[in-house]
């Protein structure tokens, strides 16, 4: 597609549930990214894959948190068991090449609110 | 280890004077470093970067930003600011090319 595209935009979940959000990035892009921003935070790093393997996973949280990207395209970021410490907008974006110098085209990202 | 530092939370300018957003940076190799910015309830957009080519990097919206070693700075600049300027801005470090540290960001304020 023309941008990254996130879905859902808003997510209200049950503290206990679990949820996945998606990710489809620009189509060719090699990075996928994912970010978790905090209100009033900058962006924190979670994970990142190249193709479909997941390269670094260091900053997820823990393992309640996984992510995957099967086919190098699409990823999905699973929370299990979500607790209220997990709300935060979640953002994913892409990249050309496999580096930081082709600079990152970021989702809209999808809010997460756990009551 | 890499880590970014934007010292000012919040900035407030008037319409029409220049823009000054620092930032400090601190890593063990030569970084690439990047200015986004984040207009309310939309995702984050590239302005700038720098990956070690020219020291003084101009971005969209007349914003530009000069990479300092000496003082491990990368501070975003524009001569005159707008209202539509009005957002929260990320200073971004990366040195493996991979994982990027975001800094806590700073909020621009335009006054008419």
């Amino acid at each position: 597609g023309a941008g990254v595209s996130q879905s859902p935009r808003y997510k209200v979940t049950k503290r206990g549930q679990d949820v996945a959000l998606r990710c489809d990035p620009i189509s060719g892009h090699v990075s996928l990214y994912w970010y978790r921003q905090a209100l009033g935070q900058g962006p924190e790093f979670l994970t990142y894959f190249n193709y479909e393997a997941q390269q670094d996973k260091s900053g997820l949280p823990n393992d309640r948190f996984s992510a995957e990207r099967p086919e190098g395209s699409i990823s999905t970021l699973t929370i299990q068991r979500t607790e209220q410490r997990d709300s935060a907008m979640y953002r994913c974006a892409s990249s050309f090449g496999t580096g930081a110098p082709f600079g990152y085209t970021f989702g809209s990202g999808t809010r997460l609110t756990v009551v | 280890a890499q880590s970014v530092t934007q010292l000012d939370s919040h900035v407030s300018v008037s319409e029409g004077t220049p823009v000054l957003l620092r930032c400090n940076y601190s890593s063990s190799y030569s970084p690439s470093l990047f200015w986004y910015v984040q207009h309310p309830n939309k995702g984050l957009q590239l302005l700038l970067k720098y990956t070690s080519a020219a020291t003084l990097v101009k971005g969209i919206n007349g914003f530009e930003a000069e990479f300092k070693k000496s003082e491990t700075s990368f501070h975003l600049t524009k001569p005159s600011a707008h209202m539509s300027d009005a957002a929260e801005y990320f200073c971004v470090v990366s040195v493996d090319y991979q994982k990027v540290t975001f800094g806590t960001g700073t909020k621009l304020q335009v006054i008419p």
